[in-house]
């Protein structure tokens, strides 16, 4: 049974730029969330993708979006970063059958 | 108000002593209860979870958690700390549906004193 994997591993882009992280889900998962955590912080939930659709969302701004495919795979999508947005990004999956939540490795953005 | 609250930044221990580090949370509903563990640069590891039954729950690494609902705690305790164990712990707290969104505390860095 494969794991939640996550690309890529590191991204440094420069402010105003646009990124797109990904994620695969654990097989027989249909739920994703993503979350951002900072330097020296605890996650925070971005949002989650349950069936393709957004199922939740926590306090960010709209510049970051997402989706979800068929397959249950999902993207992050920052436009205009801004070097907050520097952070280990974290995608988890889950499935209906109860609510623990399987972390990836994550992605570290750095923002220049 | 949902949060969780892990009063301690950072602890350090000698090795072979024990451990407890401590959590709080607030939560509307039943909550299902996590603690994970985040080595420098890599994700997070799951050590114990705790939905409904026996209070006190057993984790990987030799980790252990109790409940108590009376205090809304959920601290989490080891016996005797290896130097393995120096890492970034956190508690949090979801639903148990898989809807629901976890809540992450603050983290507690653990050192290990040789």
């Amino acid at each position: 049974e494969t794991g939640v994997t996550q690309s890529p591993t590191h991204l440094i882009k420069t402010r105003g730029q646009q990124v797109t992280l990904r994620c695969s889900s654990q097989s027989g998962h249909n739920t994703v969330s993503w979350y951002q955590q900072a330097l020296g912080q605890g996650p925070q939930f971005i949002f989650q993708y349950y069936r393709e659709e957004e199922n939740g969302r926590g306090n960010f701004p709209p510049r970051f979006s997402g989706l979800q495919f068929p397959n249950y795979s999902s993207e992050l999508n920052v436009n205009a970063l801004e070097l907050d947005d520097s952070a280990l990004y974290l995608c988890a999956s889950s499935s209906e059958a109860n609510g623990e939540q399987f972390f990836g490795p994550g992605t570290r953005l750095t923002v220049l | 108000a949902q949060s969780v609250t892990q009063p301690d930044i950072h602890i350090t221990v000698s090795e072979g002593a024990s451990l407890e580090l401590r959590c709080n949370y607030s939560y509307g509903a039943t909550p299902y209860l996590f603690w994970y563990v985040q080595s420098p640069g890599q994700g997070l590891q799951l050590l114990l979870k705790y939905f409904s039954g026996d209070t006190l729950v057993q984790g990987i690494k030799g980790f252990e958690a109790e409940f108590k609902r009376s205090q809304s705690s959920f601290n989490l305790r080891k016996p005797s700390v290896h130097w393995s164990d120096a890492a970034e712990y956190f508690c949090a707290v979801g639903g148990y549906s898989s809807a629901s969104k976890i809540i992450f505390g603050s983290g507690t860095r653990l050192s290990i004193r040789p």
